[in-house]
């Protein structure tokens, strides 16, 4: 079975700090990257995704970094809130493999 | 908040019951995947369908079944259900083949068997 191995399994930051959250896989066909975001009692929600034909992606805060020869990718949270204690997932490839989650605390 | 809506959201069955749960797509969508989340797990994938055929599996067994309809929303069937059943049941609505891998999640069916 392709596998996705995401670490590490719980962070906690101070506010500000730059939690980074990481992502591996085996399948080289996957060509789409991207991480959801889940608080609790919803369904994960997209929060940024990226193309094997760029290697760092950046939305507002959040950044995507990919290396395709170590089939990784990388979430960075830059300037981390409170707001953004959640559960992250990489899924990548069309969502058929979900890794197993990354719990953030973010302390005021 | 996406435009994909679940029922119920909550829901207490007894081992060997039978359950179906209900997904509506976001507006357009016409494929539709279903997980299943384990607390403190990451959703594993049951199935998918796309325009009313199952379009992929994942390691489930065949007592999971679904139904797509021609709105594109969707049912997932669970028979003889067993304690390991409880967990959050999600839906997720996309458009893969016009290359939008994006997936848009309901809130999910909470379903316990006790």
């Amino acid at each position: 079975q392709q596998q996705v191995k995401q670490s590490p399994q719980s962070l906690i930051v101070q506010k500000g700090g730059i939690p980074i959250i990481n992502c591996a896989y085996e399948n080289t066909a996957f060509d789409y990257f991207p991480w959801y975001q889940q608080f609790p009692g919803k369904g994960p929600a997209l929060l940024i995704a990226i193309r094997p034909d760029v290697s760092e992606k950046k939305e507002g805060r959040f950044t995507i970094s990919f290396n395709k020869s170590a089939k990784q990718f990388s979430l960075h949270i830059m300037d981390s809130q409170p707001g953004d204690s959640a559960t992250y997932f990489c899924a990548p490839g069309a969502g058929m493999r979900f890794g197993a989650g990354t719990r953030l605390t973010v302390k005021p | 908040e996406t435009g994909v809506t679940q029922s119920p959201t909550h829901l207490i069955k007894t081992r060997g019951q039978q359950v179906t749960l209900r997904c509506s797509s976001q507006s357009g969508h016409n494929t539709v995947s279903w997980y299943q989340q384990a607390l403190g797990q990451g959703p594993q994938f049951i199935f998918q369908y796309y325009r009313e055929e199952e379009n992929g599996r994942g390691n489930f067994p065949p007592r999971f079944s679904g139904l797509q309809f021609p709105n594109y929303s969707s049912e997932l069937n669970v028979n003889a259900l067993e304690l390991d059943d409880s967990a959050l049941y999600l839906c997720a609505s996309s458009l893969p083949r016009q290359g939008d891998e994006k997936l848009f999640f309901g809130s999910g069916t909470q379903l316990s068997v006790l």
